[in-house]
């Protein structure tokens, strides 16, 4: 099983749509991110959580919204996805000073 | 503020040679720097780090980085490129203190056969 569990690898949904992804994690980190990968702009942070009780706004959180269910889960919210939200979206996690760990992504696709 | 630049899009290599990606960062403390790798239809695989000590840092599948102070510089580099070596590198930075990576646009390397 990966360390790092992204579901579900690929969606489609419509403008206006409400839609949740999802984060799980076996490496015991209690730093969880978000990211988002758009060709020619690399990787940008969505929200990251330091614990479950942590919250923090990223570089482009607006239109976005993040739960931390769990020390091990860390679900990512677009409460009316547009179509400028298609996009790869990552999960990673970390322990203090150390890298991340990511997860194998989310393709996202508003129509 | 933190940022890091990789000023090449694309890196083309014949197989067998030696290969640089580029990599430059600013930041206002000390930096910890990484390399990441993704593949296609992947998430991004962790290659090697610099914290302190060497400025020389060895990593998977036989890259390796150098640390540059003066030039703000952490370029990857391996000896012989392998046609499996293609894929889209990033380069990131975190200063000392602050909580999260700054993550570059990503360089595409393609080794030729």
């Amino acid at each position: 099983d990966a360390d790092v569990t992204q579901t579900p690898r690929n969606r489609i949904t419509k403008t206006g749509k409400r839609i949740m992804l999802e984060c799980s994690q076996t490496k015991g980190h209690d730093r969880m991110y978000w990211y988002r990968q758009d060709p020619g702009l690399g990787l940008r942070l969505i929200y990251y959580s330091f614990d479950v009780k942590d919250i923090n706004k990223g570089e482009i959180s607006d239109g976005y919204s993040v739960s931390r269910q769990a020390q091990a889960k860390f679900s990512l919210s677009l409460e009316s996805a547009i179509p400028n939200q298609t996009a790869l979206y990552f999960c990673a996690t970390s322990r203090a000073g150390n890298g991340y760990t990511f997860g194998s992504g989310t393709r996202l696709t508003v129509v | 503020a933190q940022s890091v630049a990789q000023p090449e899009d694309q890196v083309n290599v014949a197989e067998g040679n030696p290969l640089t990606v580029k990599c430059t960062y600013s930041v206002s403390g000390n930096p910890y720097l990484f390399w990441y790798v993704q593949y296609p239809n992947r998430g991004l695989q962790f290659l090697l780090k610099y914290i302190t000590g060497d400025n020389l840092v060895k990593g998977s599948y036989g890259f390796e980085a150098e640390f540059n102070k003066s030039q703000t510089s952490f370029h990857l580099k391996k000896p012989s490129a392998l046609v499996s070596d293609s894929a889209l590198y990033f380069c990131a930075v975190r200063e000392s203190g602050a909580n999260n990576l700054f993550f570059g646009t990503g360089t595409r390397l393609t080794v030729i056969p």
